[in-house]
């Protein structure tokens, strides 16, 4: 079945620092949606990308979606405290565009 | 705005009890999901629903049941819960016409 990998799985980083997380499909993608979960919360829809090549940017977030629509990375540039939280990608199921298959997240702890 | 609410939010059963877990929003949605957070595992689909009375199954949905009378309500039983069953569960709802999905608080179930 479609799987949706990210990486790392973890990551602490000094406030300041940039930090980067991958998603990896094992199938091409029609789009990519990130999410963001705060510590105890619940996802938060941050961007949807859909062209091959895409970048996206929200202030200090990068968002990109790979040639082969197969990957995508989320870059942000001199974390804060407030970027504490864990970031999922999200890919539609095969044959069902509603439906997404979450990555396994990448939980980002910002030491301040 | 209420938007999308759970209850509860909490709640411990017994093994072997049934169990709802109860899921509402205000927008008139078309599709709705439940899925089950685990550490290590994201987000998994459990079951999800196109528009009143269409559901399908989604990547774990043994041991879960669930209906949609109304458009408004998704509600998922768990019909003889097991230990396994403990998790985080979170309902969302998408448009037809967006796969941004919105997310509910969550309910945090632990079966003992």
């Amino acid at each position: 079945g479609q799987q949706v990998m990210q990486i790392p799985q973890y990551q602490h980083v000094q406030e300041g620092e940039d930090f980067t997380t991958y998603c990896n499909s094992s199938t091409t993608l029609s789009n990519i949606q990130w999410y963001k979960q705060r510590p105890g919360g619940h996802p938060v829809f941050l961007i949807q990308l859909v062209k091959s090549g895409e970048v996206k940017k929200q202030k200090r977030l990068t968002f990109q979606f790979g040639e082969a629509k197969k990957n995508s990375s989320l870059h942000i540039t001199a974390t804060q405290t407030t970027d504490v939280g864990t970031y999922f990608c999200a890919g539609p199921y095969s044959g069902g565009y509603q439906k997404v298959t979450f990555g396994t997240g990448t939980k980002l702890q910002v030491i301040p | 705005d209420a938007g999308i609410t759970q209850s509860p939010r909490y709640k411990i059963t017994e093994t072997g009890r049934q169990v709802t877990l109860m899921c509402h929003q205000t927008w008139s949605h078309s599709y709705m999901f439940w899925y089950r957070q685990d550490l290590g595992h994201g987000l998994r689909l459990i079951y999800y629903s196109a528009a009143a009375d269409i559901t399908d199954k989604g990547e774990v949905p043994d041991g879960y049941v669930v209906s949609r009378s109304k458009t408004e309500n998704f509600p998922l039983t768990l019909e003889s819960a097991t230990r396994s069953q403990t998790s985080v569960y979170f309902c969302a709802s998408t448009s037809s016409s967006n796969t941004e999905a919105f997310f509910g608080q969550g309910t945090r179930l632990t079966v003992v």
